[in-house]
C-alpha cells in the first residue's frame, strides 16, 4: 500500500522568501513521485517528477525537490517566492507495478507582498 | 492537440436529475481517471480505467457509473443526483507510469 503525507494545508511565506512544502510519502518498493500545481479555477499540472534518475529534480517555474529514501521525503522547494507561485500544490506518489497515484490533501501557498 | 478536454464546464441539476460527463483525451492514454474535489478533502478518485472497455472503482464510487467505450473517451455518470454530489470534477489521463494530465473541470451545483 502507498500513501502520501503533507504536512500544513496552508504555508504563508513573503514575496522573496524561501518556500519549502513538505510530502512524506510511505511505499514498500520504489515509487514514483510527483508534484502538481492548481492555479485557480484550473485543473492540475505537472511540476515535477522523480521515476528513479537523479534525486533532485528540478521543474518549471524554478521549483526543486530533493528525494531522500532514507527519510521517505520529496519536499518541494523554490529558492524565491513569487505573488504568481500563490496555488495549490498536491504531491502523488505511484509504486509497486501499479500507476494509479494516491494524492496527499494538497497544501495551499499564500505569498505576502 | 487538445489534451484533456470536459464537457460540460457548468451544470446545475435538481435533485434526482440525472447528467453524463464527458472526459475526451487525444494522447492515446490507457489509463483514464475521474476525481472529486471538494475543499478541504483534496482529490478523491471515483472511478478508473485502465484500457478500453475497462473500469474499476475508487475511494467513492456510491452513486455513479463510468463507461470507456472508445479508448479516447471516459463517461462519468450521475443516475439520481443528489446535493452530496456538488462538487468540482476532475478527469485525467495518463501513459502508464507517467505523470497524469488533468483536463479544467466540470462544476457541478444540485440543489
Amino acid at each position: 500500500a502507498q500513501s502520501v503525507t503533507q504536512l500544513g494545508s496552508h504555508v504563508s511565506v513573503s514575496e522573496g522568501a524561501l518556500v519549502l512544502l513538505r510530502c512524506n510519502y510511505s511505499s514498500s518498493v520504489p515509487p514514483y513521485l510527483f508534484w502538481y500545481v492548481q492555479y485557480p479555477n484550473q485543473g492540475l499540472q505537472l511540476l515535477l517528477k522523480y521515476t528513479s534518475a537523479a534525486t533532485l529534480v528540478k521543474g518549471i517555474n524554478g521549483f526543486e525537490a530533493e528525494f531522500k529514501k532514507s527519510e521517505t521525503s520529496f519536499h518541494l522547494t523554490k529558492p524565491s517566492a513569487h505573488m504568481s507561485d500563490a496555488a495549490e500544490y498536491f504531491c502523488a506518489v505511484s509504486a509497486g507495478g501499479s500507476y494509479i497515484p494516491t494524492f496527499g490533501r494538497g497544501t495551499s501557498l499564500i505569498v505576502h507582498p | 492537440n487538445a489534451g484533456v478536454t470536459q464537457t460540460p464546464k457548468f451544470r446545475v441539476l435538481k435533485t434526482g436529475q440525472s447528467m453524463t460527463l464527458l472526459c475526451a483525451q487525444d494522447m492515446n492514454h490507457e489509463y483514464m481517471y475521474w476525481y472529486r474535489q471538494d475543499p478541504g478533502m483534496g482529490l478523491r478518485l471515483i472511478h478508473y480505467s485502465v484500457g478500453e472497455g475497462t473500469t474499476a472503482k475508487g475511494e467513492v464510487p456510491d452513486g455513479y457509473n463510468v463507461s470507456r467505450l472508445k479508448k479516447q473517451n471516459f463517461l462519468l455518470g450521475l443516475e439520481s443526483a443528489a446535493p452530496s454530489q456538488t462538487s468540482v470534477y476532475f478527469c485525467a489521463s495518463q501513459r502508464g507510469g507517467s505523470e497524469q494530465y488533468f483536463g479544467p473541470g466540470t462544476r457541478l451545483t444540485v440543489t
